[in-house]
């Protein structure tokens, strides 16, 4: 079975500070990515970041960097310098090989304190 | 390129009656997901189509139900909908099918049954 874990229901951050979301997955597929989106109100999904589970080097994106640790099977998003447009829920998601189906954590919602 | 679109972006419904949803995916992408968000379930795979074919399917009842044309666009039905179908559905396009690609979201349809 696969699980993707969120254990933060809710963040906030200082406008210009950095804040860190965890997430936790399990699988029993070698070869898997995984995915942070966000979800603002107007509730697009929108594609932060993306890793490759066969890659060790983190993913960035501009402000958006990850930490995988593949052993502990941890997948943490880090936001540098927080603007108010970063205030949406974020959802941490698992794709596999097999099909096309991405599991999805409970989300964290984030605040963007000015 | 255009994003993927979906329409109608809400509908208001009653018990028992039906709905079909549409999905139009990013020019290229053969692969369309179906998802239903809730506060109380979050993310929820509903099911996947490549090729016009349906390859994977989560779990839920009969009444949900997929297909997906020669142009890869794709329709969802629910027949005899019931209060707990309300939320939001989203649908998703890939390049592939498997998990490895990026799945784009459109917008979503609300749907609200009463």
């Amino acid at each position: 079975a696969q699980t993707v874990t969120q254990s933060q229901p809710e963040m906030s951050v200082q406008e210009a500070e950095t804040v860190t979301l965890s997430c936790t997955y399990d699988t029993s597929e070698s070869d898997y990515y995984l995915f942070w989106y966000k979800q603002p109100p107007s509730r697009q999904m929108i594609l932060v970041i993306r890793q490759e589970a066969y890659k060790q080097q983190n993913a960035t994106e501009n402000r958006f960097s990850v930490n995988f640790q593949k052993a502990a099977k941890s997948f943490s998003l880090k936001i540098s310098d927080s603007q108010l447009g970063d205030a949406a829920m974020y959802f941490c998601a698992l794709g596999g090989d097999t099909g096309n189906q991405f599991y999805f954590g409970t989300g964290t919602s984030l605040t963007v304190i000015p | 390129k255009a994003g993927v679109t979906q329409t109608p972006r809400y509908l208001i419904k009653t018990r028992g009656q039906q709905v079909t949803l549409s999905c139009s995916p990013i020019s290229g992408h053969r692969s369309v997901s179906w998802y239903q968000q809730t506060p109380g379930q979050g993310l929820q795979f509903l099911f996947e189509y490549f090729s016009e074919t349906q390859r994977n399917k989560g779990n839920f009842p009969g009444r949900f139900s997929g297909r997906q044309f020669s142009n890869s666009r794709s329709e969802m039905n629910v027949s005899t909908l019931e209060l707990g179908d309300s939320a939001l559905y989203l649908c998703a396009s890939s390049l592939d099918r498997r998990g490895q690609e990026t799945q784009y979201f459109g917008p979503g349809t609300r749907l609200l049954v009463l």
